[in-house]
């Protein structure tokens, strides 16, 4: 069973379109992310939620919005699609105690706007 | 966030040793240093995370100098599994919950 699942696995779509990215976790925690990793390769906090409440938004634009219907699950809708906004997307999840968590990442979705 | 400072790439041959050195001399004494790793085309795993002693799993060894201002990950025999960035994050007892990822080394195992 994958504990930390993202569809679609690969995304391409024309700029100025509207897109959502899912993200899933089976291990029962409490808090959940959206980091960004762009061509560099550097990975970048987006956003976290704590039990269906956000807790860090990293200044992101306002087109990104993400939603968490319920603990087990953060979903990344964008509107609006900038070329700029290609990159790999990754969901993560812990168990947070606010010190020592492990965060399991899922797979990533790879976001080509054209 | 303290900063950590990681070389750029290192390189190993199967079933030696690999010593990835970090260093991180603005480190708080609230600050647990973390171990994390990405393969190919993969999410980010966690390896280790320590505080002030030397810390041991299935993975790795963490070792942390006495001042803490530095740490090394020891793969103890490495795998061609093993070739991927390895990034060491430093993150504050009772802080918020991201993790600050570095531009990380870059291991590649030979064959």
């Amino acid at each position: 069973d994958t504990a930390v699942s993202q569809t679609p696995k690969y995304l391409v779509t024309q700029m100025g379109n509207d897109k959502s990215i899912k993200c899933e976790q089976n291990l029962g925690h409490d808090t959940m992310y959206w980091y960004k990793q762009d061509s560099k390769k550097f990975l970048k906090i987006m956003f976290s939620y704590n039990n269906k409440e956000l807790i860090i938004n990293e200044t992101v634009p306002n087109r990104f919005s993400p939603k968490s219907p319920d603990k087990a699950h953060l979903n990344l809708h964008i509107n609006s699609l900038e070329l700029g906004d290609s990159a790999v997307y990754f969901c993560a999840s812990s168990q947070e105690i606010g010190w020592i968590n492990e965060q399991f990442f899922g797979p990533g979705t790879r976001l080509t706007v054209l | 966030d303290a900063k950590t400072t990681q070389p750029n790439s290192m390189e190993s041959n199967e079933e030696e040793p690999v010593h990835l050195p970090c260093n991180h001399s603005t480190i708080s004494g609230t600050d647990y240093i973390h171990w994390y790793r990405q393969l190919p085309s993969q999410g980010p795993e966690y390896v280790i995370h320590g505080l002030t002693s030397n810390v041991n799993n299935r993975m790795a060894s963490l070792a942390i100098a006495e001042d803490r201002k530095s740490s090394t990950l020891i793969l103890h025999r490495a795998t061609l599994r093993d070739a991927a960035v390895y990034y060491c994050i430093l993150r504050e007892v009772g802080g918020d919950y991201k993790l600050s990822f570095g531009a990380g080394t870059t291991v590649t195992v030979r064959a």
